[in-house]
């Protein structure tokens, strides 16, 4: 069974303030680590990806990634309102079904103004 | 990024009538397409791989006759819920794959009265 665990929150962080969204995953053959960002009611759009351990910045977005420890994180730095959204963890690996994408059930995150 | 388009956005059946929702890649070609379905406030399930010009694989639990899926070119997939039951009502997301990723169309959500 290929986990992805995320603690489903919600996760509340002040307006401005770094929030910090963690995942761990089971499937060591995971190669790369996806953060989708979605929003109620809508679909998920991607924000960023991660294939080699350590940190890759991206605007106010970094993911930070750990193969050792099955760890994944995303930081937000300077949170907005606009941020408020489940933020869903997926890591990639080749399958049966090509590079299938396995979601975790996502962290809900708010940002109070 | 990649723009993923799918038709229609909300459908409303009644039971054991046939629904057909349209994927399209607008500006990339994508030789593999996923189908995955979202009940409230659960997470995205996958439920079928679909490869153009093959026959689709489904996850284990999914019913390939129930849940029919064409994909006749490298822009367009189909999946038709056929025999729709009111059990069926959800929110279905395709998302078509290119070498780094996956991007989600905006979702169909279907109400099968």
């Amino acid at each position: 069974q290929k986990e992805v665990e995320q603690n489903s929150g919600p996760l509340s962080v002040p307006e401005g303030a770094i929030a910090s969204l963690n995942c761990t995953y089971s499937d060591r053959g995971s190669q790369s680590f996806f953060w989708y960002r979605q929003y109620s009611g809508k679909s998920p759009e991607l924000i960023m990806f991660i294939y080699s351990n350590g940190d890759k910045e991206d605007g106010r977005f970094t993911a930070q990634l750990n193969k050792a420890s099955q760890y994944v994180s995303l930081l937000i730095r300077d949170s907005q309102p606009s941020d408020s959204a489940t933020y869903l963890c997926a890591p990639r690996a080749p399958g049966n079904s090509g590079y299938a994408l396995n979601f975790g059930k996502g962290t809900s995150l708010l940002v109070t103004p | 990024g990649a723009v993923v388009s799918q038709h229609p956005s909300r459908v409303i059946c009644k039971s054991g009538t046939s629904v057909k929702i349209e994927c399209r890649s607008l500006d990339f070609q994508a030789t593999t397409m996923f189908w995955y379905r979202q009940f409230p406030k659960q997470s995205l399930m996958l439920m079928a791989t679909s490869n153009e010009g093959s026959k689709a694989t489904y996850e284990q639990g999914v019913e390939k006759d129930k849940f029919l899926i064409n994909h006749a070119s490298l822009t367009l997939s189909t999946l038709t819920v056929t025999s729709a039951h009111p059990e069926d009502s959800s929110f279905y997301i395709c998302s078509a794959e290119t070498q780094e990723t996956q991007y989600f169309g905006p979702g169909t959500r279907l109400l099968v009265l």
